[in-house]
């Protein structure tokens, strides 16, 4: 079945412990993204990876890194969470880019206090 | 800056009913626009997709339709189900122009709610 896995689902943390949450697809796509969702101010991209070794900044980066080193993966993470992100994540995927459907992973809900 | 909206945060329906989701942009470069579908506890589903070739494309119940003139993008859904209640977003691709910067843009999303 192809999809896109996000773990964990749900994760609470406290500020400054760092922490990653994985990302894996399985159709081979070379994009891939990061959005944070919060309420009224919708889905909002924080990384994206056109390929391989390639990745950039997308609406809202601070405080979050990623890595792109093999095809299938694209983990998120924070070296140093603070409360300013608790949100919904989710990872994406799609084919080539903005002009193909994005495939979203299922949500990681991550609570930092 | 450029962004997506929508002109209804909430829309309810009788079951059986055509409903209507409306989304403005602004990015007059933008060209490819996307519908998606958010249920409780899920991720965003793909609904239907449309290029800005075109103003009009069918998918199954639905259909979105594309004026470039006034920068509008709706969907519509015909026979409403239960089912179909969930957060409904638009959004665009602002990495236009022949290259696939992959940059989605999403509107805040309309509550769709749909009474038996």
């Amino acid at each position: 079945e192809a999809q896109v896995t996000q773990n964990p689902r749900y994760l609470i943390t406290v500020t400054g412990k760092k922490l990653t949450v994985t990302c894996s697809q399985n159709m081979n796509h070379e994009y891939m993204s990061w959005y944070r969702q919060d309420p009224g101010l919708g889905l909002r991209q924080i990384y994206y990876s056109m390929n391989v070794e390639v990745t950039d900044k997308g609406d809202v980066p601070e405080g979050y890194k990623v890595s792109r080193k093999e095809k299938r993966n694209f983990p998120l993470i924070l070296e140093s969470p603070s409360p300013n992100q608790t949100s919904l994540y989710f990872c994406a995927s799609s084919f080539n880019g903005g002009d193909t459907e994005a495939f979203f992973g299922q949500g990681t809900r991550l609570t930092v206090v | 800056g450029e962004s997506v909206g929508l002109h209804l945060p909430t829309l309810s329906v009788q079951e059986g009913d055509n409903s209507i989701i409306n989304c403005a942009y602004s990015n007059s470069a933008s060209d490819y626009f996307i519908w998606y579908k958010q249920e409780s506890g899920k991720g965003p589903q793909f609904i239907i997709d449309i290029r800005s070739n075109m103003d009009k494309r069918q998918g199954q119940r639905v259909t979105v339709l594309l004026n470039k003139t006034v920068k509008h993008l709706s969907l519509q859904i015909a026979a409403t189900q239960p089912g179909d209640s969930a957060v409904y977003f638009c959004a665009e691709n602002i990495g236009a122009g022949g290259t696939s910067y992959g940059k989605l843009t999403f509107g805040q999303g309309t509550i769709l709610t749909v009474h038996p």
